[in-house]
């Protein structure tokens, strides 16, 4: 167990929907990173945030969206979603802002029919 | 820039048989450089990481892996495979600021009996 923890653990949704993952650090760790994977693209850095505000953006759609609250816990915003934006969604968490381990969530496996 | 490349998206071996999986880095800042593994319908978990200290590093599952800066490679060793190290299996790099992540595209490790 990482200590990272995602909800939920499985989404189904349609095309054109909106839907929000949620991730809680582990404690004491500041930075928040999200992650698509993919059969297709492999695992793709999405986008950080170092505690509250926005650090690092990697191949991040107009359409997702994130934030990371007070309490640290991070939301990614997924919207208006199509066929290929079915895939597992990881959170991980790490230290600080400078290089340290990033510890994964189990992740959220999304499936847009 | 930083990416790495793992040469073999697909490797199998015989139970108690060397395990060795390939990781070519590219980076223009020192850099760091992990190995993780991701059982079936699991997140990632990190196996082993090398932040300039010793170039040999030792990692959890008896894997180890050894930085070598003139062939830029970073490859994963373990002298005996046994069944429950059937995984993929990724190598990142991250620069100094430790803002992003860069996987490999994984390589599926199979083992068998």
């Amino acid at each position: 167990d990482s200590g990272v923890t995602q909800t939920p653990k499985h989404l189904i949704t349609a095309t054109g929907q909106r839907v929000t993952l949620r991730c809680s650090p582990r404690s004491g760790d500041l930075s928040v990173y999200w992650y698509q994977q993919s059969l297709d693209q492999g695992l793709q850095f999405l986008i950080q945030y170092y505690n509250g505000e926005e650090r690092a953006k990697g191949n991040i759609l107009e359409r997702f969206s994130a934030q990371q609250f007070p309490d640290l816990h991070s939301e990614l915003n997924l919207s208006s979603l199509e066929l290929g934006d079915s895939a597992l969604y990881f959170c991980a968490s790490s230290e600080d802002r400078a290089l340290t381990t990033q510890y994964f969530g189990p992740g959220t496996r999304l499936l847009v029919l | 820039a930083q990416s790495v490349t793992q040469l073999g998206s697909h490797v199998s071996v015989s139970e108690g048989a060397l395990v060795l999986l390939r990781c070519n880095y590219s980076s223009s800042v020192p850099p760091y450089l992990f190995w993780y593994v991701q059982y079936p319908n699991q997140g990632l978990q990190l196996l082993l990481k090398y932040t300039s200290a010793a170039t040999l590093v030792k990692g959890i599952n008896g894997f180890e892996a050894e930085f070598k800066k003139s062939e830029t490679s970073f490859h994963l060793t373990k002298p005996s495979a046994h069944m429950r190290d059937a995984a993929e299996y990724f190598c990142a790099v991250s620069g100094n600021t430790g803002n992003q992540f860069y996987f490999g595209t994984g390589t599926s490790l199979t083992v068998i009996p």
